[in-house]
């Protein structure tokens, strides 16, 4: 079945620590995005990618990093440079091609907390 | 900066009941429009695209007013099962990723 997968589920981190979310895709987007959210808030768009080798980003960057190798993977890194980086992260990805109808589809989330 | 608004409830309501709930959006040039649906630490997920004409998917209906530029999700013969948060979804023209604004999403929780 085609999806997204986010690993971990859950994930600590200690103080000056970074720490790298995986997010794959097997629906061939060429779109993919990450988003943090925080208890009974929004989502927040960290960093987005719009093709292989590219990416921009989001409201919320700063203390985050990611790369684009592959059209299938998106991983995000947290870095120490995050000082609350405790919250529920979301990868998602849609078809891409400019239509505004494009669906988005999410992975099932990384818990991060700080130990 | 372009904003969607939602009540953020909680909006208690009894099985079987009829609720309806909001989205304002402030970019009168928005293009397409969604309702998520989010159980507690899980994923959000589709739970239906808004057209112009409105639309209805057995016990819900969206729809689309943009002259007063919102969306509205009605549930009919709630269950206890529809309980989770539910998000609005507002694209603008481009589908860019800076296109995409979501709300803060509203609580819905039904009580037996």
């Amino acid at each position: 079945d085609g999806g997204i997968t986010q690993s971990p589920k859950y994930l600590f981190r200690k103080e000056g620590q970074n720490v790298t979310l995986s997010c794959e895709q097997n629906l061939n987007h060429d779109a993919m995005y990450w988003y943090r959210q925080d208890p009974g808030q929004g989502l927040r768009l960290i960093y987005y990618s719009q093709i292989v080798n590219d990416f921009q980003k989001g409201d919320i960057a700063e203390g985050y990093s990611v790369s684009r190798e592959k059209k299938e993977s998106f991983p995000l890194t947290v870095t120490s440079a995050q000082k609350n980086p405790t919250a529920f992260y979301l990868c998602a990805s849609r078809p891409g091609q400019g239509d505004t109808n494009e669906k988005l589809f999410f992975g099932s989330g990384t818990q991060l907390s700080v130990l | 900066r372009k904003e969607v608004e939602q009540d953020p409830g909680p909006f208690n309501v009894p099985e079987g009941a009829t609720v309806a709930f909001n989205c304002t959006y402030s970019n009168s040039a928005s293009q397409s429009f969604f309702w998520y649906r989010q159980d507690c630490r899980k994923e959000p997920k589709l739970l239906m695209s808004v057209y112009s004409s409105g639309n209805e998917d057995g016990r819900f209906t969206a729809q689309l007013n943009r002259a007063s530029q919102y969306i509205s999700l009605l549930i009919r013969d709630s269950k206890l099962s529809d309980s989770a948060t539910y998000l609005c979804v507002v694209v603008d023209s481009g589908g860019g990723a800076d296109g995409l604004t979501f709300g803060k999403g509203t609580h819905l929780i039904i009580q037996p």
